[in-house]
């Protein structure tokens, strides 16, 4: 089993820069994702990290060390469609070739202008 | 082509019907997922099939009931459920499990089940 956390909501400036937060505890971590949800639709993939370090995709970006558990996704450049729940998801071994994929409870940003 | 299609959109059910819901992929994945998704809280996984073999059933009941046709199409069979199951389904495809790349989840949009 495992354990994710990410903040309930956080709320951010239109142009601003916003970090959410993802902590873990998993014992075969296998990589973490990060997904966009806006309300009533399903997730979209941003991002993932298996290594340690920062990937950047445009405007987002997001940052793994496997040695504190925990990543953050970075949102630059603030727009008011940005304003959606942000899912980090951890992928673990389970054993016998396979994986299954973990959400946290997601990160509600709101962008105001 | 990153799209996962699913129908239908909304579905109204009584607790005695019977009913499919249905997931299609033309990405190539070899594997295939069911989640089930509440109001406010994040998608919870039910099912997985790889090389449409299932591989993981969550403790899910009986009466959710997953097939794989053949690598493009997965569905959920429903029968006697309760108005509790109401919940968004999400289907989701990837590459199998063992290949390299980051085995990204691309999700469906969801059929909204209300269960009365």
């Amino acid at each position: 089993g495992q354990n994710i956390d990410q903040p309930t909501e956080m709320t951010a400036t239109e142009g601003a820069i916003v970090q959410i937060n993802c902590t873990y505890q998993t014992s075969g971590f296998n990589g973490l994702f990060w997904y966009q949800q806006h309300a009533g639709e399903a997730p979209t993939f941003l991002s993932y990290n298996v290594l340690d370090g920062l990937e950047e995709k445009g405007r987002f970006s997001s940052f793994l060390s496997r040695s504190k558990g925990y990543s953050y996704l970075l949102l630059k450049e603030l727009q008011m469609k940005d304003s959606a729940s942000y899912l980090c998801a951890v992928r673990e071994n389970s054993g016998a070739g396979s994986y299954q994929l973990t959400f946290g409870k997601g990160t509600k940003l709101s962008v105001i202008p | 082509d990153t799209e996962v299609t699913q129908t239908p959109k909304h579905l109204v059910m009584g607790m005695t019907n019977k009913k499919s819901l249905k997931c299609e992929q033309h990405m190539g994945h070899r594997a295939m997922y069911w989640y089930k998704q509440k109001a406010k809280k994040p998608p919870e996984l039910m099912f997985v099939y790889s090389y449409e073999k299932l591989s993981i059933n969550e403790s899910v009941p009986s009466r959710f009931s997953p097939e794989c046709p053949n690598s493009s199409l997965l569905n959920l069979h429903l029968h006697a459920l309760q108005p509790e199951d109401s919940a968004l389904y999400l289907c989701a495809s990837s590459q199998a499990w063992g290949t390299s790349g980051s085995d990204t989840q691309y999700f469906g949009p969801g059929t909204r089940l209300t269960v009365l």
